[in-house]
């Protein structure tokens, strides 16, 4: 089955900094790459995602770029705020094919934290 | 995006019991899941919910510990039965949504926490 690898485990950055967070997968099917983030307390919220007709996709401070080829894809927050402290967790589709998604498997999480 | 709720948001219950947690969409959609999140880890999937048929469990998850119902496209349950103090876990309801023609997205509702004494 797919095989989802994350890093960096914990990521501490200073206010207004970059931060990026990098997962690689097995499976070379795989065309859905979301990323979520995890407030203490909440539910997975997702932040962005790209297919895998693309290379890159950004989002006001949030990008994410994918290289199927390495079978790799990472997230990249810029001017980082203490409101970005959380859990990201990445994600590839296993089930991919088609226009329709289905399960998902999950890194295994980056805890950030933003000193102000 | 869709707005998905949970009942209970959080319960503690007893070795050897039951609990049903029930996941609400406010729009119809064709795939729901559910996913356990233990302390302090990752996601991990446990079957989809199909509706009209019985749900597909991953590796690991069975049908007797883990029974789902999916009765229409906007509800679904999962009874973690008999449970042990390895059940503590956030429960996740998630749906798989279409956003745009030949587009899907992933969404997940506030979760369940779960402690069993």
């Amino acid at each position: 089955g797919e095989n989802v690898e994350q890093h960096p485990s914990t990521l501490s950055v200073q206010e207004g900094d970059s931060a990026v967070i990098k997962c690689t997968y097995s499976d070379s099917a795989s065309n859905y790459f979301p990323w979520y983030k995890q407030e203490l307390g909440k539910g997975p919220q997702l932040i962005i995602d790209i297919r895998s007709n693309v290379g890159e996709k950004k989002d006001q401070r949030i990008a994410v770029t994918l290289n199927k080829t390495a079978k790799h894809f990472s997230l990249h927050i810029t001017e980082t705020q203490p409101e970005d402290s959380a859990v990201y967790f990445c994600a590839v589709d296993a089930n991919a094919g088609g226009t329709s998604y289905g399960k998902l498997t999950f890194g295994q999480g980056t805890i950030l934290t933003v000193h102000p | 995006s869709a707005v998905i709720s949970q009942k209970p948001s959080r319960d503690i219950c007893q070795r050897g019991t039951s609990l049903t947690i029930q996941c609400q969409v406010d729009s119809q959609v064709t795939m729901m899941f559910w996913y356990r999140q233990q302390p302090g880890q990752s996601l991990t999937l446990i079957a989809t919910a199909n509706q009209g048929s019985e749900a597909t469990y991953e590796s690991g998850f069975v049908i007797d510990k883990f029974p789902i119902s999916r009765p229409n496209l906007t509800f679904s349950t999962l009874t973690v039965s008999n449970m042990s103090p390895e059940d503590s876990s956030i429960y996740l309801c998630s749906v798989d949504y279409l956003i745009r023609e030949g587009g899907n997205e992933q969404f997940f509702g506030p979760g369940t926490r779960l402690t069993v004494l």
